[in-house]
């Protein structure tokens, strides 16, 4: 069965350094996705995008963040300068997004820990 | 504004019915999920249901969603150890999927 699968599994940074988080969608689908979940906490969205575009964010996706699909395959986030309330544990989804379904199939995760 | 809310904890013992309830905001949510998160690892789907209908069972799991309440609960038949984890509730709302806090569920032999 077709998985979303991220890298790295855990990330370790010091804080002001950039990190990229990375993802590979499961292949026919359309729609992406980056959540982050604060230990502890609940999972929020961060962005959705399709068609090479931001779709949706939501305020936590200030200007530190990016992301990319830099081809076809991988989708990227990108955090500028680190800063130690990201440490977090970082989910990529994927969609297809038709008339019949909406449903986001979610990879691992990607810890942060931001020193 | 938007929220979940779950109850956070909930302990049954193995065989009997969990169910596990979950409060949303937006009446015009087109779909509403149930995730499970093991200790560790990622988000699993587990079933969602189509705001327009009432009740979806898929084997041991039954969706009972009321939408003038906004309530959505699951259930799970005949409870394993196995199904120890925390589940989460989440409505869509445009692209976003507006998660609660989870309910951890846990099942004593």
């Amino acid at each position: 069965e077709p998985e979303v699968t991220q890298t790295p599994s855990h990330q370790v940074t010091q804080m002001g350094q950039e990190v990229i988080l990375r993802c590979v969608p499961i292949s026919n689908h359309l729609y992406f996705y980056w959540y982050r979940q604060i230990l502890g906490q609940k999972v929020e969205f961060l962005v959705s995008f399709y068609n090479n575009e931001i779709s949706e964010k939501s305020e936590i996706f200030d200007d530190q963040f990016s992301v990319e699909r830099p081809d076809g395959s991988n989708f990227t986030l990108k955090i500028r300068s680190t800063k130690l309330e990201d440490s977090a544990m970082y989910f990529c989804a994927s969609s297809v997004r038709d008339s019949k379904t909406d449903t986001q199939y979610f990879g691992p995760g990607t810890r942060l820990t931001v020193l | 504004g938007e929220d979940v809310e779950q109850s956070l904890f909930l302990s049954v013992r193995e065989g009997d019915s969990s169910v596990i309830n979950c409060t949303y905001t937006d009446s015009s949510s087109t779909y509403l999920y149930w995730y499970k998160q093991e200790p560790g690892a990622g988000l699993q789907l587990l079933t969602y249901i189509f705001s327009n209908m009432d009740m979806k069972q898929d084997q041991r799991l039954t969706v009972l969603l009321n939408k003038k309440d906004k309530h959505l609960s699951l259930r799970i038949a005949d409870t394993q150890t196995g199904d120890s984890a925390i589940y989460f509730c989440a409505e869509s709302i445009g692209t976003a999927l507006i998660f609660g806090k989870g309910t951890t569920l846990s099942v004593s032999s």
